[in-house]
């Protein structure tokens, strides 16, 4: 089973500073890699797949880079509806597996 | 614009059974893969059964095979999990999400609002 570690496993951050995440993966994923948000009460909304493509209706302020086993998603200048918590994914091998997320506040 | 309702949780002993539908609409049901993935109260996420556009071939997670069986009806636009042999570690938020973009690329677009399950004598 590939691994996926986040992290942090918090990020307290201020709107309009830039948001950092990672998530490393116990092998190589190649690109097959997604990022998701999930806001309390919420299913999660897809945001990045393959790792670097946006989603339809994602604000350009998200990004993703990264490949093989080491991948990040980052947010231009973070606004206050940015909180939630992130979760990557992948999709190389099965089982299908998600890291455990990381947690944003602003 | 897609949409997919689950139903069918609720409370449930240990070792009972239990099946949840997740009925869709908005999109061509019948050329998507489907998943199912769950999530713990206040844990993360977890993929536990996918299944093909025809219905001829299925994924699980190891924790879930044999006891879990996930299924669809592309009349009724509709895709199921039957759970039997429940256990505690089974109480959840249960998700069904569309497999796949519509270009093939493979994450999981669309999601429902869920249903819980609790496993509780």
């Amino acid at each position: 089973e590939i691994v996926l570690t986040q992290s942090p496993a918090t990020l307290s951050l201020s709107p309009g500073e830039r948001a950092t995440l990672s998530c490393r993966a116990s092998q190589s994923v190649s690109s097959y890699l997604a990022w998701y948000q999930q806001k309390p009460g919420q299913a999660p909304r897809l945001l990045i797949y393959d790792a670097s493509k946006r989603a339809t209706g994602i604000p350009a302020r998200f990004s993703g880079s990264g490949s093989e086993t080491d991948f990040t998603l980052t947010i231009g200048s973070l606004e206050a509806e940015d909180a939630a918590v992130y979760y990557c994914q992948q999709r190389s091998d099965w089982p299908l597996t998600f890291g455990g997320g990381t947690k944003v506040e602003t | 614009e897609v949409q997919l309702v689950e139903s069918g949780g609720g409370l449930v002993q240990p070792g009972g059974s239990l099946r949840l539908s997740c009925g869709a609409s908005g999109f061509t049901f019948s050329s998507f893969w489907m998943s199912w993935v769950r999530q713990a109260p206040g844990k993360g996420l977890e993929w536990v059964a996918n299944i093909n556009k025809d219905g001829s071939l299925e994924k699980y997670v190891d924790s879930v095979r044999g006891r879990f069986t996930i299924s669809r009806d592309n009349v009724k636009n509709s895709v199921y999990l039957q759970m039997s042999s429940l256990r505690a570690d089974d109480t959840a938020v249960y998700y069904c999400a569309r497999d796949h973009l519509p270009n093939g690329e493979r994450a999981f677009d669309f999601w429902g609002r869920g249903t819980m399950v609790t496993v509780s004598s």
